[in-house]
């Protein structure tokens, strides 16, 4: 069964940082983009950023309300997805989905995601 | 940034309704686009790919439409458990975006 699990959440101050886990099973990940979406308490969904497959080097894109702050990284070994967040915001509090995304000629749709972790910045 | 924009953003309909939501996207995107089912506490749920193909295990009774600029999700025969928030998703280009949602409630 294909599945996503994140992980990492929690409570972290104003200017803090924090490390989301994204643990995939049911696939080789490193064949995939994968994504992370979130969403902020009574929002809908926010793209936060992707990052390619092997294939194509593992290259990254981000959303601009996180570029320079965020920064995804894998471990295809260890089937694992990260997002490290660091100069965290109040406006980053949010429910964090990591999301599988499978090519249709050439382009990327999200068709796998997670249940989520929730991140609160708060002092 | 490519907006999407989706309507209505609630509606609440009965049992064995036709249920139709549009989206319209503020440049042309082809025909990436995507459907997702998000319900609370719950994985966000893909329902339909490339505007109208419908991913693997959602009921028939959900169909997608369009291309360029102007989409529907359609559900031809509402069912109890489609009680969610639908949102729409291009893939066209970078960032991704997302539409505001529309709330499904069953009267």
């Amino acid at each position: 069964e294909v599945q996503l699990v994140e992980s990492g959440g929690g409570l972290v101050q104003p200017g803090g940082s924090l490390r989301l886990s994204c643990a995939a099973s049911g696939f080789t990940l490193s064949d995939f983009y994968m994504d992370w979406v979130r969403q902020a308490p009574g929002k809908g969904l926010e793209w936060v950023g992707r990052t390619r497959n092997k294939a194509r080097s593992y290259t990254t894109e981000y959303a601009a309300s996180v570029k320079g702050r965020f920064t995804i990284s894998r471990d295809d070994s260890e089937n694992s997805l990260y997002l490290q967040m660091t100069s965290l915001k109040a406006e980053d509090t949010a429910v964090y989905f990591c999301a599988r995304s499978t090519a249709v000629n050439s382009y990327y749709y999200m068709d796998v995601w997670g249940k989520g972790t929730t991140v609160t910045v708060s002092s | 940034d490519i907006q999407m924009t989706q309507s209505p953003s609630s509606l609440s309909a009965s049992v064995g309704d036709r249920v139709t939501i549009t989206c319209r996207a503020s440049q042309g995107i082809s025909n990436y686009l995507a459907w997702l089912q998000r319900k609370p506490g719950k994985a966000p749920k893909s329902l339909i790919y490339a505007a109208s193909s419908l991913q693997s295990g959602v009921p028939s009774r959900f169909s997608g439409s369009g291309s360029g600029t102007d989409f529907t999700l359609t559900i031809s025969s509402l069912q109890p458990e489609d009680s969610a928030t639908y949102y729409c998703q291009h893939y066209n280009s970078y960032p991704l975006t997302f539409g505001g949602g529309t709330k499904v409630e069953i009267k």
